[in-house]
């Protein structure tokens, strides 16, 4: 595709259940990136992909996240046991490569109820 | 000391005025340096892109970059009221492989 896809656009989930999240980057994008906004706030790093390994998994929040990418394409974010300070608008963005340029997605807006 | 920091603003310019926007970073060792603009409830739309020091010019946009004094602005010449957003500085950093944001700048250009 021409951009970043995120699915689904919007996901309202109850509490404790498990959600995935998708990214699909730009083609040829090698660096993919995941973080999270929260309403009003700036935003926050989860991890980094480069191909399919992800040298930093510093940001996940805990061990309720998780993520992978397979075929240095697609990037599914999990998160299993889902709780209500997990509501906010999870974004994704790819590049060329570390340096580059990074574009986002349009996110996939989470709420926990 | 935050990784990039930003003014959180807002900051209050009349229409047709430059807008003046500052970014500071921490690791000496970054090399690409980013700026964003985001629309309420959009995601970020990348603006401008600077590696050297100096300034780079696009259209209404200047960015200016002093890796010795670890310093990014943005400038808006000519703001309009379309320009009212939150602006957003990006550093990737020499130390470990993510792409930091600092927390924004919102400004709003008044008619």
């Amino acid at each position: 595709g021409a951009g970043v896809s995120q699915s689904p656009s919007n996901k309202v989930t109850e509490k404790g259940k498990d959600v995935e999240l998708r990214c699909d980057p730009i083609s040829g994008h090698t660096a993919l990136y995941w973080y999270r906004q929260s309403l009003g706030q700036g935003l926050e790093f989860l991890i980094y992909f480069q191909g399919n390994s992800a040298p930093d998994k510093s940001g996940l929040p805990s061990d309720r996240f998780s993520a992978e990418r397979t075929g240095g394409s697609v990037s599914t974010l999990t998160i299993q046991r889902t709780q209500q300070e997990d509501s906010a608008v999870y974004l994704c963005a790819s590049s060329w490569s570390r340096e580059a340029e990074a574009f986002f997605g349009q996110g996939t807006r989470l709420t926990v109820v | 000391q935050k990784e990039v920091e930003q003014n959180s603003g807002p900051l209050s310019v009349p229409e047709g005025a430059i807008a003046s926007l500052n970014c500071t970073y921490s690791d000496r060792g970054s090399q690409s340096f980013f700026w964003y603009r985001q629309y309420s409830g959009k995601s970020p739309e990348l603006i401008m892109s600077i590696y050297s020091n100096g300034d780079k010019e696009d259209g209404r946009f200047t960015a200016q970059l002093n890796k010795a004094s670890q310093y990014v602005s943005l400038l808006i010449r000519d703001s309009q009221p379309s320009d009212s957003a939150t602006y957003l500085c990006a550093v990737n950093r020499a130390a470990g492989n993510k792409l930091t944001f600092g927390g924004g700048t919102r400004v709003l250009v008044k008619p």
